[in-house]
């Protein structure tokens, strides 16, 4: 079945980056996008961007242009979201979620998710 | 500041059916489908309805959604105590974006 495992929950200082994985399984890894959605406490769901495991071509969210990259490696299967410059408001939870074939399909299938706070 | 606007809550008691709006645009709800994801506290939101009135396999059919114009909504008939978290709208925006709705808290009294 189709399965997303995220690393584990990091805790960084404040300009710090952080890079959080995303291994895919159960499904052939080249043909689904993937997506990074995070959510802020008490807040709600936000889109980062997506990246074409295929390509490796990725659309980031205007928000995070110039912070967030997100890259793949197909012989693994893993996913990743780099964020740098980390502040106080990037304490989330953060999710992959496998799209479709294409950007505009729906998340089908979301990973458990990987806590970030950003404290000094 | 969500681009998709959802009540921040609603509420039902057990049995009566709830309806959660969402409203956007013409660039994302108006031109493309809307889906809807349940969140419970400390899981992954999972799908709910995808392509404004579809349901995944396993999803009762007490959901159900619709979609009309820039406007789209998700109603829960029958509601049901395991009902209760936050949901979601979401839609592709012509701009080559995802985005979402800010949430709807749904308590069952």
């Amino acid at each position: 079945q189709v399965q997303l495992v995220q690393s584990g929950a990091e805790v960084k200082k404040p300009g710090a980056s952080v890079k959080v994985s995303c291994e895919a399984s159960g499904y052939i890894f080249t043909d689904y996008y993937i997506h990074w959605v995070r959510q802020a406490p008490g807040q709600g769901l936000e889109w980062m961007g997506t990246i074409n495991p295929d390509s490796g071509n990725t659309r980031i969210a205007q928000n995070f242009q110039g912070r967030a990259t997100m890259t793949r490696d197909t012989s693994t299967r893993i996913v990743y979201i780099d964020l740098t410059g980390l502040r106080s408001e990037d304490t989330a939870m953060y999710y992959c979620a496998r799209g479709g074939i294409s950007a505009p399909d729906v998340f089908q299938k979301w990973g458990q998710g990987t806590m970030v706070t950003v404290s000094s | 500041q969500s681009v998709l606007t959802q009540p921040p809550s609603a509420s039902g008691t057990p049995g009566q059916t709830v309806t959660i709006s969402c409203s956007g645009s013409r660039s994302n709800v108006g031109s493309n489908y809307v889906h809807w994801f349940q969140h419970l506290p400390g899981t992954a939101p999972k799908l709910l309805i995808y392509r404004s009135n579809e349901r995944p396999s396993g999803v009762p059919d007490r959901f159900s959604g619709s979609k009309s114009g820039t406007s789209a909504s998700l109603a829960i008939r029958g509601l049901r105590s395991e009902d209760e978290a936050e949901y979601y709208c979401a839609a592709w925006d012509d701009s080559l974006l995802w985005v979402f709705g800010g949430g709807t808290k749904l308590t069952v009294l």
